[in-house]
């Protein structure tokens, strides 16, 4: 059983079009995130939310709106793809307890806008 | 703020010798710490964490790290590397008094074991 699962896995698509990736986590996280992984290899945190609502938003334009239909789903619908947001998504879930705290990553999702 | 550095993009180490991976950490207050190991077209899998007590960490893979409050470091070291140990690295801080479990990571550190 996979953890945390996103698809697709892989997204090709145009500049200016509308795209969603979906997460979905079966592990009874309450905790569930999105990250951006540039081509360079940095992650950085995009949003973060905790029982379905949105707790950190990290400065993402508004066209990136994320959705929590219930705690265990977090996907991510992008508006007007634009050629910068070419990059690898990885959704993620954890616990919020210092003893088992640990992030556990879908397999990532590479967009490429062209 | 909370920030990380990992000051080394690659590190190479000839298989059966010590690894060390490098990571300095800025937080205000006392810090979680973590690395995560990524390997190719796969997401990241936690490796070990620092939250408190015994400052040396043992972890996953035969990894450990050791955090140093005065230097602000938590490196990664493992005894003897394998070729398999070949992948991204990456060591992240969290402030645990702040909002939202933001979790910061460094800008990561390839290592290649070679035989």
């Amino acid at each position: 059983d996979t953890a945390v699962s996103q698809t697709p896995k892989y997204l090709v698509t145009q500049m200016g079009n509308d795209k969603s990736i979906k997460c979905e986590q079966n592990l009874g996280h309450d905790n569930m995130y999105w990250y951006k992984q540039d081509s360079k290899k940095f992650l950085k945190i995009m949003f973060s939310y905790n029982n379905k609502e949105l707790i950190i938003n990290e400065t993402v334009p508004n066209r990136f709106s994320p959705k929590s239909p219930d705690k265990a789903h977090l996907n991510l619908h992008i508006n007007s793809l634009e050629l910068g947001d070419s990059a690898v998504y990885f959704c993620a879930s954890s616990l919020m307890s210092g003893a088992n705290e640990k992030l556990f990553f879908g397999s990532g999702t590479q967009l490429s806008v062209l | 703020a909370q920030s990380v550095a990992q000051p080394e993009d690659q590190v190479n180490v000839a298989e059966g010798n010590p690894l060390t991976v490098k990571c300095t950490y800025s937080v205000s207050g006392n810090p979680y710490l973590f690395w995560y190991v990524q390997y190719p077209n796969r997401g990241l899998q936690f490796l070990l964490k620092y939250i408190t007590g015994d400052n040396l960490v043992k972890g996953s893979y035969g990894f450990e790290a050791e955090f140093n409050k005065s230097q602000t470091s938590f490196h990664l070291k493992k005894p003897s590397a394998l070729v398999s140990d070949s992948a991204l690295y990456f060591c992240a801080v969290r402030d645990p008094r702040a909002a939202g479990n933001k979790l910061t990571f460094g800008g990561g550190t390839r290592v290649l074991v070679k035989p």
